[in-house]
């Protein structure tokens, strides 16, 4: 079974762009889960899809915003990028919601210049 | 509200000698309890979990931990280091309530020294 993945693996942008940032779950997991991970704060919860509905929220600002289509993969977005976005964002699937064995992606590393 | 603390940001051992990597947990619910491996430039790998069953947990490449709710720990440990430990790990806790949603430590950074 083909792992999650996630695309583009490195991402170069600009202050004040924006981002979308792509991950597909492992086929038959429904639930997914995006985080931020930088040397400063480690891992942190962004947001949790289930069902093509949010069900879960970091406490990120409003420039950091999801989805997730009927097939179960998941964008997210970033608005006006700033340069404390810089990051690696990693995406992790689930079976579904009672599934606490999250899969993880290999990540997109943003760098905003 | 949950927390996790993980002692010691790098630790350094010897190839063949016991692993222990420290984490405590704050939870006003009963946790979920989770210990990841990241090795450079990929994602995170499940190494075990506790979900309120047995509270000693055996996880892959010969790695475990006990959770003890009295000491509010789930410590990880391995009899033998090899080379191939060489990694960061993390300690994350969720509960019933969280869905997808884990609350990591700030990472421990395992050297295995020849």
């Amino acid at each position: 079974k083909a792992g999650v993945t996630q695309t583009p693996r490195y991402l170069i942008k600009t202050r004040g762009q924006q981002v979308t940032l792509s991950c597909s779950p492992i086929s038959g997991h429904r639930s997914v889960s995006w985080y931020q991970q930088t040397p400063g704060q480690g891992l942190q919860f962004l947001f949790e899809y289930f069902s093509e509905t949010q069900r879960n929220k970091g406490n990120f600002p409003g420039r950091f915003s999801g989805r997730q289509f009927s097939n179960s993969r998941s964008e997210m977005n970033v608005s006006t990028l700033e340069l404390g976005d810089s990051a690696l964002y990693l995406c992790a699937s689930a079976h579904d919601r009672g599934s606490y064995e999250q899969y993880f992606g290999p990540g997109t590393r943003l760098t905003v210049t | 509200a949950q927390s996790v603390t993980q002692l010691g940001s790098h630790v350094s051992v010897s190839e063949g000698a016991l692993v222990l990597l420290r984490c405590n947990y704050s939870s006003s619910v009963p946790p979920y309890l989770f210990w990841y491996v990241q090795y450079p430039n990929q994602g995170l790998q499940l190494l075990l979990k506790y979900t309120s069953a047995a509270t000693l947990v055996k996880g892959i490449n010969g790695f475990e931990a006990e959770f003890k709710k009295s000491e509010t720990s789930f410590h990880l440990t391995k009899p033998s280091a090899h080379m191939s430990d060489a990694a960061e790990y993390f300690c994350a806790v969720s509960n019933y309530n969280q869905g997808g949603k884990l609350i990591f430590g700030q990472g421990t950074e395992l050297s295995v020294k020849p």
